[in-house]
């Protein structure tokens, strides 16, 4: 089966500055790679996500990159702010006619600070 | 849409005991998907439904363990009986399949003493 493994486990940056998360996968037939972000006592909300036959995708402070080659793909969140601080998971998944698994990394809790 | 709608939101109960977790997903909907959250093994898949019919359950952990989906607006998640080490934020997902986006649920928090 799928495997993700996602680093770093903590980041602590200061507002205003970029945060990078990496993941990597093992299925190279993953198709779709989702980022969730999760605030304490709340549920993962997706904010960003990407296909396969796409190497980048940026929505306003937030992007994200894969590598199919290396099969890694990261988050990258520019001008952070507090209320990024938050536990982001990465997943990875095989769509087939509509179907398919998440299998999702282990999460970074990102702090920001002012 | 209300979104996905789960019950309990906090379940607190004796080790031995059945619990019952129920979830409503989002209107038009064909995936549903049965998570477990916990600080040691961050977030897995237990099970998911197409159409009502139980697609991979190969995460649900033992047989104390069963998830039924009767009809397309409710599913169940049963443990019986129920460990402490079954103690965990349980979330509900769903998803049309014309779109990769999965909607979690609030989640039900359940302690087993």
């Amino acid at each position: 089966g799928e495997n993700v493994e996602q680093h770093p486990s903590t980041l602590s940056v200061q507002e205003g500055d970029s945060a990078v998360i990496k993941c990597t996968y093992s299925d190279s037939a993953s198709n779709y790679f989702p980022w969730y972000k999760q605030e304490l006592g709340k549920r993962p909300q997706l904010i960003i996500d990407i296909r396969s036959n796409v190497g980048e995708k940026k929505d306003q402070r937030i992007a994200v990159t894969l590598n199919k080659t290396a099969k890694h793909f990261s988050l990258h969140i520019t001008e952070t702010q507090p209320e990024d601080s938050a536990v982001y998971f990465c997943a990875a998944l095989r769509y087939l006619k509509g179907a398919g698994k998440s299998t999702f990394g282990d999460g970074t809790t990102l702090t920001v600070k002012p | 849409d209300a979104g996905v709608i789960q019950s309990p939101r906090h379940e607190v109960t004796e080790m031995g005991q059945e619990v019952t977790l129920r979830c409503k997903p989002i209107s038009g909907h064909d995936y549903l998907f049965w998570y477990r959250q916990t600080m040691m093994r961050g977030l897995e898949l237990l099970i998911y439904f197409n159409n009502n019919v139980p697609i991979d359950d190969s995460g649900m952990p033992e047989d104390r363990f069963s998830a039924k989906m009767p009809n397309a607006s409710f599913s169940t998640l049963k443990i019986q009986p129920s460990e402490p080490r079954d103690s965990a934020v349980y979330f509900c997902a769903s998803r049309p399949s014309s779109y990769n986006e999965q909607f979690f649920g609030p989640g039900t928090r359940l302690t087993v003493l």
